[in-house]
């Protein structure tokens, strides 16, 4: 059981596209994350979030823009993707920046 | 930028037999995690390891932070079916917030 949840679990889109992800977490953390896991590869991280505010953006390109509108919810806003942007996205969150993360199930994407 | 090295990449063992698996790093760490990640799943925190020597289990899973702050060691013994994933360990500074750093992951497969 887990206390961070993803929605949708699976995607897929076209290039020319707009969806988001959705990441909601139950457990009063501050802090929230977006990671993408990509084949045979270490997980990269995108954006932190603490307290609402952005902390950190990875040199992630635009057509990925995040949204943190409370501490417990947590988006990724999709646009003009390109096929090498097919991963898993997953989410975590800590109860503040330096603690230790707790991640959710992830959302497999998949841009034709 | 930094990274862990995780070995063995893949691992192939009989039901009962004891399993380790080791990540290091020309780096020190202040903590140290284990996470395992099932298929189509997010990543599991299974250890959290926070003080150099520290040896800490979690039913037959047992992990270690290395004396040198620079390695951590994950050992399960009598291995299951159920204990089939991948296998991530986690390296996180002070000085980078909550940057973590991930291993490639250690794929196990459990023979019955």
């Amino acid at each position: 059981e887990t206390g961070v949840t993803q929605t949708p679990r699976h995607l897929v889109m076209g290039m020319t596209n707009k969806k988001s992800l959705k990441c909601e977490q139950h457990l009063g953390h501050n802090a929230m994350y977006w990671y993408k896991q990509s084949a045979k590869k270490p997980l990269e991280l995108m954006f932190v979030y603490s307290l609402e505010e952005r902390v950190e953006n990875n040199s992630v390109p635009s057509r990925f823009s995040p949204e943190c509108p409370n501490s417990s919810h947590l988006f990724l806003h999709l646009h003009t993707l390109q096929p090498e942007d097919s991963a898993l996205y997953l989410c975590a969150s800590s109860p503040q920046k330096t603690d230790t993360q707790y991640f959710g199930p992830g959302t497999r994407l998949t841009v034709l | 930028g930094q990274q862990l090295n995780q070995s063995p990449q893949s691992m192939f063992i009989q039901e009962g037999e004891d399993v380790s698996m080791n990540c290091t790093s020309s780096s020190i760490f202040n903590t140290w995690l284990w996470y395992k990640q099932d298929p189509g799943e997010g990543p599991v925190l299974l250890i959290a390891l926070y003080k150099a020597g520290e040896l800490t289990s979690n039913g037959r899973l047992t992990a270690q932070f290395g004396i040198t702050r620079k390695d951590s060691f994950l050992n399960i013994s009598a291995s299951i079916p159920s204990d089939v994933g991948i296998y991530f360990c986690a390296g996180q500074r002070e000085t980078s917030g909550s940057r973590l750093t991930f291993g490639e992951g250690t794929q196990l497969t459990v023979n019955p």
